[in-house]
């Protein structure tokens, strides 16, 4: 059980857009900054989003993310095959003391 | 570039040992936090431990590992280090070293590309 919830997939069509959701707590999400990550199979992750809406060098604008309260979304547009991955949402939790991740959503692009 | 290469992973039986080594190029080592995440067979990430940078830096662990475990970092030889003791079987995952300050600026900048911790009799 994680700590941070996300929906486990999300599927949609080339070209379109999808929204992946990363739920957390005011110990979590509601206090500190979100980031996101992308896995491909085998691969190891890679940042993808830090400090809530940012995008390291590199990272395409058709990625962006925002976050509300306690919760986080990151959108992708323009879905390509290549954006098949598993996405974590990610961030420090206060009361635990620690880092935490969202269980992670694997995206299906049909 | 920015090369982070993690070591030390293999089979070890239940109740053993390990240590993981990962070694650190291409930015100034001394500067910064670094961590360690593990990733189950088939599962999701998990946040093990971190550590700070400077003289007198910080140690966190994740409730799953903590008393059981050590991070430490040897700055003049550029390396970042995770003592496993006591180890389980629900201890065996790959390793990652991920580069960033997890505890005050929430991301992990950098990863290597993991070491396979296998705890099995």
């Amino acid at each position: 059980q994680s700590v941070l919830t996300q929906p486990p997939s999300v599927s949609a069509a080339p070209g379109q857009r999808v929204t992946i959701s990363c739920s957390g707590t005011f110990s979590n999400i509601g206090n500190n900054y979100v980031s996101w990550y992308r896995q491909f199979p085998g691969a190891s992750p890679n940042l993808l989003i830090y400090d809530n809406d940012k995008r390291p060098s590199g990272i395409p604008d058709r990625f962006s993310a925002s976050k509300s309260g306690t919760s986080a979304t990151l959108d992708i547009t323009g879905l390509q095959t290549g954006d098949e991955a598993d996405y974590y949402c990610a961030t420090w939790d206060t009361s635990l003391r620690g880092g935490v991740f969202g269980g992670g959503t694997k995206l299906t692009v049909l | 570039e920015i090369q982070l290469v993690e070591s030390g992973g293999g089979l070890v039986k239940p109740g053993g040992s390990l240590r993981l080594s990962c070694a650190a190029s291409g930015f100034t080592f001394s500067y910064y936090a670094m961590n360690w995440v593990r990733q189950a067979p088939g599962k999701g990430l998990e946040w093990v431990s971190s550590i700070g940078s400077g003289s007198s830096p910080y140690r966190y662990y994740a409730d799953s590992v903590r008393g059981r475990i050590a991070i430490s970092r040897d700055n003049g030889q550029n390396s970042l280090y995770l003592q496993l003791d006591s180890l389980r079987a629900e201890d065996t995952a790959i390793y990652y070293c991920s580069k960033g300050d997890f505890l005050l600026a929430n991301s992990l900048d950098d990863w290597g590309r993991g070491t396979l911790v296998t705890v099995s009799s």
